[in-house]
């Protein structure tokens, strides 16, 4: 069966510094990546995707996401956060063909400090 | 352009009590999903529709029914409400991709559900 594990459930920044959320999956066949936002009382909305082609992605609000066959890793990044990043974050992998199900990873809420 | 629309935003119902929650999609999408997210467990899926007419169930579908009652919407029913189906439940859409797969499925603004 299908998952998705991310690694970093609570991290805690201070503004300006750096982001990394880890996002690994389980799943031999062809794959697209998601990660979602959801800011607090709101829906969630979607960061960026990787369907195909360059394996490095870029999505709104700086963030982007460099997708890793080998390691089956699909890892966020963002070069400096702002407070307004506070959120919670999901990868979510959908198998190609699979009628469009998506299996979200358990979140990692982001707090950032001003 | 409301995108997907959830009805009601919160519900209190006691155990055993039914409940159905509405969902409808503006963006002629073929796909339809709900979903519920609970701390710590990201969002697992309880029901899809991949076209008109069609329902399959996803990760966690017991004690839920659903209905695809036309392109647009997509109903969730909860026929006697249990304290372990509090959650906030989410309705999603997607158009179709691509090489057979979905694009990224656009969500509603949930229904937080509270059952005593």
């Amino acid at each position: 069966a299908q998952s998705v594990s991310q690694h970093n459930h609570h991290v805690i920044l201070s503004e300006a510094a750096s982001l990394e959320l880890g996002c690994n999956y389980s799943y031999g066949g062809t794959v697209n990546l998601f990660w979602y936002v959801q800011y607090p009382g709101q829906h969630l909305q979607l960061l960026l995707k990787y369907f195909s082609g360059d394996p490095l992605v870029k999505g709104i609000k700086g963030f982007e996401a460099e997708f890793i066959k080998s390691k089956f890793s699909f890892n966020l990044r963002k070069p400096s956060v702002q407070w307004s990043d506070t959120a919670e974050y999901f990868c979510a992998v959908n198998a190609q063909g699979n009628t469009g199900k998506l299996i979200f990873g358990q979140g990692t809420t982001l707090q950032v400090k001003p | 352009n409301a995108g997907v629309t959830q009805t009601p935003k919160f519900q209190v119902l006691k155990t055993g009590q039914s409940m159905t929650l509405q969902c409808a999609q503006d963006m002629n999408h073929n796909s339809m999903y709900w979903y519920r997210q609970d701390p710590g467990m990201g969002l697992r899926l309880i029901y899809y529709s991949a076209s008109e007419g069609t329902t399959d169930k996803g990760e966690v579908p017991n004690g839920y029914n659903v209905s695809r009652l036309n392109k647009r919407e997509f109903s969730l029913r909860l026929e006697s409400a249990a304290p372990s189906q509090t959650s906030v439940y989410f309705c999603a859409s997607s158009g179709v991709g691509g090489r057979g797969s979905n694009q990224p499925q656009h969500f509603g603004d949930g229904t937080r559900l509270s059952i005593l």
